[in-house]
């Protein structure tokens, strides 16, 4: 079975740090997502981005994040200067195409700022 | 808003009941999928419906769609502790091809051995 791949697993960081998540889609996906849950809550969407380029992006995805697909497999979410609030687990989804299919989700990293 | 919300947020039955859990949402919709999550992993798709189907079935699973009410149930028959996760409803609306999905806050699923 295909799979999103996300790394690291788990990522500690102190507040005004950079940090950069990764992602690797299933190859023949072509529309990538990332999300985000803080602890308890509800997951939340970040930005869509399909044909090298952002499709939508949340309230949440404000100046501080950016995403790129630099290589053509990975899927990079990036926050420039990290807050206490960031501190979440963001997921990595793709899809294969437009319609009605599901997402696949990786299995998160875990953002703790400090 | 277009987020589904699940009702109930917390549900406990003992091995072999049956869980049912469901979904309100707002607007209309394209698809309304299912996910679950066990603790502190990744969301895993279980299931998808479209607006124009009523019932789906996988495995143990049972899906309804009902449009005209905005609602959805899954039905998890013969429940088992490894059943034991939270479980998302997600509406997705589709337009040109771009295909939004907004997860609701989810339905916490204990199965008791």
């Amino acid at each position: 079975e295909p799979e999103v791949t996300q790394t690291p697993s788990h990522q500690v960081t102190q507040m005004g740090q950079e940090v950069i998540l990764r992602c690797v889609p299933i190859s023949n996906h072509l529309y990538f997502y990332w999300y985000r849950q803080i602890l308890g809550q509800k997951v939340e969407f970040l930005v869509s981005f399909y044909n090298n380029e952002i499709s939508e992006k949340s309230e949440i995805f404000d100046d501080q994040f950016s995403v790129e697909r630099p290589d053509g497999s990975n899927f990079t979410l990036k926050i420039r200067s990290t807050k206490l609030e960031d501190s979440a687990m963001y997921f990595c989804a793709s899809r294969t195409g437009p319609g009605n299919y599901g997402y696949t989700f990786g299995s998160g990293t875990r953002l703790t700022v400090v | 808003s277009q987020q589904g919300e699940e009702d109930p947020q917390a549900l406990s039955i003992q091995e072999g009941e049956n869980a049912t859990m469901n979904c309100s949402y707002k607007t209309s919709i394209n698809n309304l999928q299912w996910y679950r999550q066990n603790s502190g992993r990744g969301l895993v798709h279980l299931i998808l419906i479209r607006s124009n189907e009523r019932e789906k079935h996988s495995g143990r699973l049972r899906v309804t769609l009902d449009t005209s009410k905005k609602s959805s149930s899954l039905l998890i028959t013969a429940s088992r502790a490894a059943d034991t996760a939270s479980y998302f409803c997600a509406t997705s609306l589709i337009f040109g091809g771009y295909q939004k999905v907004t997860f609701g806050i989810g339905t916490k699923l204990q199965v008791i051995p």
